[in-house]
C-alpha cells in the first residue's frame, strides 16, 4: 500500500515557481516528510525535510498544513537544470529504510 | 570531504553468473543501505548494514547478500543472476541524528544481465 501519492509528471517554463503536492493521508505522528531529487543515472539527493508548518532552505520550501495529510514542495524560479524526478517520502526519524514511489517527473522548458 | 562512492560504474554479466558491487560511505557515516532501481521506478530497499551486521532487509531473495567491513565500506553480492536483476544499484550512507535524518546516495552501479 503506497504511503504517498504525487503527480506522475509536471511541465514548467524556466523562471516559474513550481509546486509539487504530495498526499499522505495515513501519516503517523512520528513520521517526517522528506523530498529527494534524482537526475538520470545518478542517486537521489536530499532536498528538504519537515514535520509541520513551513521549512525553507537554499533550494526549496516545504509547506505542511496542520493536519499533515499533504505537503507541497515549492521550487522558486526553476531552471533547465531542475529537470529531474522528485520523490516525496514519509518516514519516521532514524535509520529506517526509505520507501520510494515513482516520483514526479518535472520537465523544465526554455 | 568525499561523498559516497561506488564501483564499478557499469557492469555486464551473463545469466547465472555472480556479481559483487562495492560502496564506500560518506566520511563519518557508519550505516550503509543498498537499493535497487529498475528503469522508470523508484529505488527499492534491499538491506541495511550497521556494525557489520545486516539490520534490516527488504523483500529480496537470498540470492542478494551483503557485507560490511570494519571501515564501514560495504559489498552487495548477487548470485545466480537473472535478467530481471538488470538495474541501477544504489548505495546510501547515513548517520542517525534525531529529527534530522538524511541518507546520502552514491552515483550507483548500472548492472546489465544478458
Amino acid at each position: 500500500l503506497a504511503k504517498t501519492t504525487q503527480p506522475i509528471s509536471m511541465d514548467s517554463y524556466e523562471g516559474q515557481e513550481v509546486n509539487i503536492t504530495c498526499s499522505h493521508n495515513n501519516i503517523a505522528t512520528n513520521d517526517y516528510i522528506t523530498w529527494y531529487q534524482q537526475f538520470p543515472s545518478q542517486g537521489p539527493r536530499f532536498i528538504i525535510q519537515g514535520y509541520k508548518t513551513k521549512v525553507t532552505n537554499e533550494v526549496a520550501s516545504l509547506f505542511i498544513p496542520a493536519d499533515r495529510k499533504s505537503s507541497t514542495l515549492s521550487l522558486p524560479r526553476v531552471s533547465l537544470s531542475d529537470t529531474a524526478v522528485y520523490y516525496c517520502l514519509v518516514e519516521p526519524s532514524g535509520n529506517t529504510p526509505l520507501v520510494f514511489g515513482k516520483g514526479t517527473r518535472l520537465s523544465v522548458i526554455a | 570531504d568525499a561523498g559516497v562512492t561506488q564501483s564499478p560504474t557499469h557492469l555486464i554479466k551473463t545469466r547465472g553468473q555472480q556479481v559483487t558491487l562495492r560502496c564506500s560511505p560518506k566520511s563519518g557515516h557508519d550505516t550503509v543501505s543498498w537499493y535497487q532501481q529498475a528503469l522508470g521506478q523508484g529505488p527499492q530497499f534491499i538491506f541495511q548494514y550497521y556494525e557489520e551486521e545486516e539490520r534490516q532487509r527488504g523483500n529480496f531473495p537470498d540470492r542478494f547478500s551483503g557485507h560490511q567491513f570494519p571501515n564501514y565500506s560495504s559489498e552487495l553480492n548477487v548470485n545466480a543472476l537473472l535478467l530481471g536483476d538488470s538495474a541501477l544499484y544504489l548505495c546510501a550512507s547515513s548517520l542517525v541524528v534525531p529529527s534530522n535524518y538524511e541518507q546520502y546516495f552514491g552515483p550507483g552501479t548500472r548492472l546489465t544481465v544478458t
